[in-house]
């Protein structure tokens, strides 16, 4: 199975900081790289496809980028609802692995 | 509009059974790849188990190939998860989500399965 690495596992930043998240897999899987916000309690919500393609609704502070084994996910204005967990997800096989998640703190 | 329910969970002994089923509305199951997802406590999400639209392509993940098995119906709109030969590290909340090549655009509400004596 591809592996998907994410880090930072956890960071703390202001709001109005930009933040970057980066996703590596294990060989390259091209664009087939989706990107979730997870928040307590709740099932995970898509914000980004095919690497760089925002979900519907998703506002445009959020965007991704990269291709082959590395990407990154930038929230460019932190806001106090970003607070969350975010985890990428390579879909270049069905079966389908996610990396192992960032939890984003508002200081 | 697109809803997922799943439905199933609950507290079960090590090497017991359980049964999860997830109602899709707003769609047709049978013309979307489906997938089940794992959450343990406090852990990061696994991908479990997908069946494609047609049906023909079914996969496991390695810590769940063997024990459980995916299925269909497409009368009833649902998606199935058999599980068997349950452990206490399959207890996670379980989601259904729908996708396939880009991403999973819905996901159910998700339901606990709880493995313990």
């Amino acid at each position: 199975d591809i592996q998907m690495t994410q880090s930072p596992s956890f960071l703390s930043a202001s709001v109005g900081d930009r933040v970057t998240i980066t996703c590596r897999a294990s060989q390259g899987i091209s664009d087939y790289l989706a990107w979730y916000q997870q928040k307590p309690g709740k099932a995970p919500e898509p914000l980004i496809y095919a690497a760089s393609t925002l979900q519907s609704g998703v506002p445009s502070r959020f965007s991704g980028s990269g291709s082959g084994t590395e990407f990154t996910l930038t929230i460019s204005s932190l806001q106090p609802e970003d607070s969350a967990t975010y985890y990428c997800q390579q879909l270049n096989s069905y079966r389908a692995t996610f990396g192992g998640g960032t939890k984003v703190e508002i200081k | 509009e697109v809803q997922l329910v799943e439905s199933g969970g609950g507290l079960v002994q090590p090497g017991g059974s359980l049964r999860l089923s997830c109602a899709a509305s707003g769609f047709a199951l049978n013309s979307y790849d489906m997938n089940w997802v794992r959450q343990a406590p406090g852990k990061g999400l696994e991908w479990v188990s997908y069946i494609s639209s047609s049906g023909t392509m079914i996969y496991y993940g390695d810590s769940v190939k063997g024990r459980f098995t995916i299925s269909r119906d497409s009368a009833k709109n649902s998606l199935y998860l058999q599980m068997n030969s349950l452990r206490a590290e399959d207890t996670a909340v379980y989601y259904c989500a729908r996708g396939g090549s880009w991403n999973y655009g819905y996901w159910g509400q998700g339901a606990l399965v709880t493995v313990s004596s």
